[in-house]
């Protein structure tokens, strides 16, 4: 069956240091993947899209890594900030048309 | 608005009743879409809307859940005889075309108690 899995834990670290968050998935091969952040009591928000056959994407403080190979994306925070404290969702295209499959999220908290 | 609005933004009902959920989308987007959200799941895919038709229903998870749009705008969410397992937060997404590459912009999601 398909399968998107985020780190299972809650990610604590102090301010200043990088976040590094991963989401894996089975038995799919999407085109593209993306990230959003969502805040308590809030709808996601778009973060960044990377496409299968772009290795890196960059924004801001924002990395995002897609390895088609291992299946598996890693999503970066560097230079950490309180703010930056959120539940970051991955999520795919299911079938390369208008479906998205989202990951269960990691909540990432910075500490001060 | 600039945003995707959705009401109301809590309900609770008692189990048996029906209730109505409203999405508001980005004026000029001709996708939209329901999700549903439960405590410590991902976004669970409800239905797609392209203009007023519905091609996708397949995330619908039963026949006491339905959804209408009308004028390519506004769309109603409808769950008939609401059960308990009903309860979570249902969110409302848009897009510019339904395509892959299209960002979906979020509601604030409608909070669903059923007791």
């Amino acid at each position: 069956s398909q399968k998107i899995e985020q780190n299972s834990e809650a990610l604590n670290i102090q301010e200043g240091k990088t976040a590094t968050l991963t989401c894996n998935y089975t038995n799919y091969s999407p085109a593209y993947l993306q990230w959003y952040r969502q805040d308590p009591g809030r709808g996601p928000v778009f973060l960044l899209l990377i496409r299968e056959n772009e290795k890196e994407k960059r924004k801001e403080r924002l990395k995002v890594t897609f390895d088609t190979t291992l299946k598996q994306s890693l999503f970066h925070i560097t230079a950490s900030q309180p703010a930056d404290s959120a539940t970051y969702l991955c999520a795919l295209d299911a079938s390369n048309d208008y479906k998205l499959s989202f990951g269960a999220g990691t909540t990432v908290t910075v500490r001060a | 608005g600039a945003g995707v609005s959705q009401s109301p933004s809590n309900k609770v009902t008692e189990k048996g009743k029906d209730v109505e959920l409203r999405c508001d989308p980005i004026s000029g987007h001709t996708a939209l879409y329901w999700y549903r959200q439960s405590l410590g799941q991902g976004l669970e895919f409800l239905i797609y809307f392209q203009g007023n038709s519905a091609p996708d229903k397949s995330g619908l998870p039963s026949d006491r859940f339905s959804a209408e749009r009308t004028g390519g705008s506004v769309s109603t969410l409808t769950i008939q005889r609401t059960q308990q397992e009903d309860s979570a937060v249902y969110l409302c997404a848009s897009s510019l075309q339904g395509i892959s590459t299209d960002t979906q912009y979020f509601g604030p999601g409608t909070r669903l108690t059923v007791l």
